[in-house]
């Protein structure tokens, strides 16, 4: 049992450049999130899918689109990448809607902008 | 403004000896709480959650506390072990219909041999 797979681990892009982190859980969970983790700050909810072909906003959205076209899968497109992106992203699911179930992490993507 | 945050970011303990890492919260809507463990180069992993309705839920070597009348919230870890040396994060969900968990910076626990 994986639970959640990211990939790529590791990552360098220059500004302007794209890409896309791919996110994959076999927990059959309706709930999927990105986050974002920075120095000091904690993790910060980025956007979030309460299902297959859904998507909604979270905290920090601006820069980043998501698409959950098969309920296993959630990808985070980074279309014109900025330094300000340098980050460690997680992907994460749960069983039901925050506050009802815990959300279970994958182990990151480490992001580097230049 | 609303904020998660943490009384200490570093705390070291003898192994053998009970570790209690504490959280304070400004929300009095939130309605959900939950400990997260993070080792170096991982994720977060779940370690327990607790409903506004509770003061208080044990699992296995771990007691979550909540107190609302001074927004506090604990992890208390019994018989503290190296493998338990990792940064802990406290998280809330303010209130229902919000979906995020606003989380703090993080405490890391230290656990001397």
């Amino acid at each position: 049992n994986a639970g959640v797979t990211q990939t790529p681990k590791f990552r360098v892009l220059k500004t302007g450049q794209s890409m896309t982190l791919l996110c994959a859980q076999d927990m059959n969970h309706e709930y999927m999130y990105w986050y974002r983790q920075d120095p000091g700050m904690g993790l910060r909810l980025i956007h979030y899918s309460v299902g297959e072909g859904t998507t909604a906003k979270g905290e920090v959205p601006d820069g980043y689109n998501v698409s959950r076209l098969k309920k296993q899968n959630f990808l985070l497109g980074l279309e014109s990448a900025a330094p300000s992106q340098t980050s460690v992203y997680f992907c994460a699911s749960s069983r039901q809607g925050t506050g009802a179930s815990p959300l279970h992490f994958g182990n990151g993507t480490r992001l580097t902008v230049t | 403004g609303e904020s998660v945050g943490l009384h200490l970011p570093t705390l070291s303990v003898q192994e053998g000896d009970n570790s209690i890492i504490n959280c304070a919260y400004s929300n009095s809507a939130s309605d959900y709480f939950i400990w997260y463990k993070q080792e170096s180069g991982k994720g977060p992993q779940f370690i327990i959650d607790i409903r506004s309705n509770m003061d208080k839920r044990q699992g296995q070597r771990v007691t979550v506390l909540l107190n609302k009348t001074v927004k506090h919230l604990s992890l208390q870890i019994a018989a503290t072990q190296p493998g338990d040396s990792a940064v802990y994060f406290c998280a809330e969900k303010m209130g229902t219909g919000r979906r995020a968990l606003t989380f703090g910076s993080g405490t890391r626990l230290q656990v001397q041999p």
